[in-house]
């Protein structure tokens, strides 16, 4: 089993819409978590770090559930600008687990 | 505002040939970090240094070494360059482990 694990989609959306995506992860001892965006052959750019109480920041919420294991990002009106891989990120000390990504392709 | 620059951007090496890979920032971070990243792969964590003067194996360090130089800078070196090592590499750092990691826009890499 993979430590991290994403759905790869792509998920294809029209504008406007709203997007779900989960990610579960295998170490119960992973102390913190993060969700990057990567647009083709770039760097990836941190999105948001993701708490325990959950989290919002614009048309992004991120949500935690450490008994489950898995954290989710929502996407409110999707644009056409957030086409994108989205990567989920798991840490503990030093040690960055990336999942292999989630790919989003919104539609005009 | 640089952040995290890599060098070079692009490379093409034969078979056996070496080369280094520089990262540096400017952001007063302890901690620098290689990865590569290949199709269809999440990134895969090289070396990296949690602070100066350490360095420590990640997942996949056989057939590079790294250096860390000083704070700011944290070189990788491929001493024998294999096909296998075709890649897409990037160098982050954070200001400590748990942080979020900052990425410099990668070096890709071809070796024929």
């Amino acid at each position: 089993r993979k430590e991290v694990e994403q759905d790869p989609g792509p998920f294809n959306v029209p504008e406007g819409a709203t997007v779900a995506f989960n990610c579960t992860y295998s170490n119960s001892a992973s102390q913190s978590f993060f969700w990057y965006r990567q647009d083709c052959r770039k760097e990836p750019k941190l999105l948001m770090s993701v708490y325990s109480s959950g989290n919002e920041d614009g048309r992004f919420t991120a949500q935690l559930n450490r008994a489950s294991q898995y954290i989710s990002l929502l996407i409110r009106d999707s644009k056409l600008s957030d086409s994108a891989t989205y990567l989920c990120v798991v840490s503990g000390t030093y040690k960055y687990i990336f999942g292999t990504g989630t790919r989003l392709k919104v539609l005009a | 505002n640089a952040g995290v620059t890599q060098t070079p951007k692009f490379q093409v090496l034969k078979t056996g040939q070496s080369m280094t890979l520089q990262c540096a920032q400017d952001m007063n971070h302890n901690s620098m970090y290689w990865y590569r990243q290949d199709p269809g792969m999440g990134l895969r964590l090289i070396y990296y240094s949690a602070s100066e003067g350490t360095t420590d194996k990640g997942e996949v360090p056989n057939g590079y070494n790294v250096s860390r130089l000083n704070k700011r800078e944290f070189s990788l070196r491929l001493e024998s360059a294999a096909p296998s090592q075709t890649s897409v590499y990037f160098c982050a750092s954070t200001v400590q482990g748990n942080q979020p990691q900052h990425f410099g826009d990668g070096t890709r890499l071809s070796i024929l």
